[in-house]
């Protein structure tokens, strides 16, 4: 079993829409976690990070996180074409980061 | 601008060759990391650094070798002893210790392709 479990879509949204990423982990011990978003053929970009357990908004953006579930999730209000990307959930292991394989979001017009 | 830059963007290996790939950042980050992603299968360590002259290995690190002689450059090679290579190589940076943990700076990545 993964530490860091992740569906890998594709997920296929109208533009507008409101989508939901979602993380499933096995570790208790982690408390930082981390949403990327990685364009084709780019390195991933960090969208927000989140300690322990709650919410936080930037924007359209939402992550939340549920540590009695161990499950992360990032909201996207009103998506746009360009956030057709791929997105990656991340977890400290010991100074290093543990990944999940990514999401493929595709928002069409 | 700060920065990572990882160099070539692309990369052709010959069966038998060792191939280095570069990575420099100037973000003034102690600690470096090199993450192999192949499709369906996220990223996986292969080897980090939290200082200079200082390297661990990550979950994958067989048949690959790293230096870390500067802070601001940790080459990856890769060597014959690794029997599937092709893949995309990311090189990111951090902060040291619990500071590695708001998140890392990725470059945009090497595609390391066995011709």
């Amino acid at each position: 079993q993964k530490e860091v479990e992740q569906d890998p879509g594709p997920l296929s949204v109208p533009e507008g829409a409101i989508v939901s990423l979602n993380c499933t982990y096995s570790n208790s011990a982690f408390q930082y976690f981390m949403w990327y978003r990685q364009y084709s053929r780019k390195g991933p970009e960090l969208l927000m990070y989140t300690y322990s357990s709650g919410n936080k908004e930037d924007g359209r953006f939402t992550a939340q996180v549920d540590k009695s579930s161990k499950y992360i999730s990032l909201f996207i209000r009103d998506s746009q074409p360009s956030d057709s990307a791929t997105y990656l959930c991340a977890m400290d292991s010991s100074y290093k980061l543990i990944f999940g394989s990514g999401t493929r979001l595709l928002v069409r017009p | 601008d700060g920065g990572i830059t990882q160099s070539p963007k692309y990369l052709f290996r010959k069966e038998g060759q060792n191939v280095t790939l570069s990575c420099e950042q100037n973000l003034n980050h102690d600690a470096m990391y090199w993450y192999r992603q192949d499709p369906g299968q996220g990223l996986r360590l292969i080897y980090y650094s939290q200082i200079v002259n200082d390297f661990q290995k990550g979950d994958i690190a067989e048949g690959y070798s790293v230096s870390r002689e500067k802070k601001e450059s940790f080459p990856l090679t890769v060597t014959s002893a690794q029997k599937n290579p092709t893949a995309f190589y990311l090189c990111a940076s951090s902060g040291a210790g619990t500071e590695a943990n708001y998140g890392y700076t990725f470059g945009s990545g090497t595609r390391l392709t066995v011709v």
